[in-house]
């Protein structure tokens, strides 16, 4: 069975305090590792797809990294905006299903 | 810009009722799904739909229903509303890869 399990289940940081997001997953042949930010009360937000391990993607203070077992989000020098619920999900090659979702990391970014 | 536009984004409904959840896009995707997010749970797939007339259980099927009819249009029936149905709905679609993901419907049931 997929399983994506997300670390910590919460993260306080102040302002300019880089740090960095897990993503644990085991996805039988994994087709993309994707990374989405949710508000509250509001859908998720697409941010990245990952293919392949050694890949990295960036926006603005955001760089996803991907190995053979594990993503990262790296947060760096984050600003209050930046405070939302980080969601990662695997999809896996040949799956109708194609997202198995972790539970998410709540980030608050204090001034 | 992708866009996935679903029918409320806040509704209250008495227990019994029929309720129907409209979610629509404008990317010709082939693919759309119906989730529920709760906390300390996550998010569950109910639905999803990979062509129009056709749709597979994800994994929380039980007292819902889907209709696609039209390819842009993906609809989640709720057939006899009840209480442990409150929930936040999102509406996803996508082509091959990422899901694109509707503003949500926060459901109470009472």
């Amino acid at each position: 069975e997929d399983q994506v399990t997300q670390s910590p289940e919460a993260l306080r940081l102040q302002e300019g305090e880089s740090s960095s997001l897990n993503c644990s997953y085991t996805v039988s042949g994994l087709r993309g590792l994707f990374w989405y930010r949710q508000d509250p009360g509001k859908g998720p937000e697409f941010l990245f797809t990952l293919y392949s391990a050694g890949e990295e993607k960036e926006k603005e203070r955001l760089k996803a990294t991907l190995t053979k077992k594990e993503s990262f989000l790296h947060i760096t020098a984050p600003k209050p905006e930046d405070s939302a619920t980080y969601l990662c999900a695997g999809g896996r090659i040949g799956s109708a299903r194609q997202l198995t979702f972790g539970s998410g990391t709540q980030l608050t970014v204090l001034p | 810009d992708v866009k996935v536009t679903q029918s409320s984004r806040y509704l209250v409904k008495r227990t019994g009722e029929k309720v129907f959840l409209e979610c629509v896009q404008d990317m010709d995707h082939e693919n759309m799904f119906w989730y529920r997010q709760d906390p300390g749970l996550g998010l569950r797939l109910i639905y999803f739909s990979y062509d129009v007339k056709m749709k597979e259980k994800g994994d929380i099927p039980e007292g819902y229903s889907v209709s696609r009819e039209k390819k842009e249009r993906f609809s989640l029936i709720l057939e006899s509303a009840s209480t442990n149905q409150t929930s936040m709905y999102l509406c996803a679609s996508s082509f091959v890869g990422e899901q694109y993901f509707g503003p949500g419907t926060r459901l109470t049931v009472t």
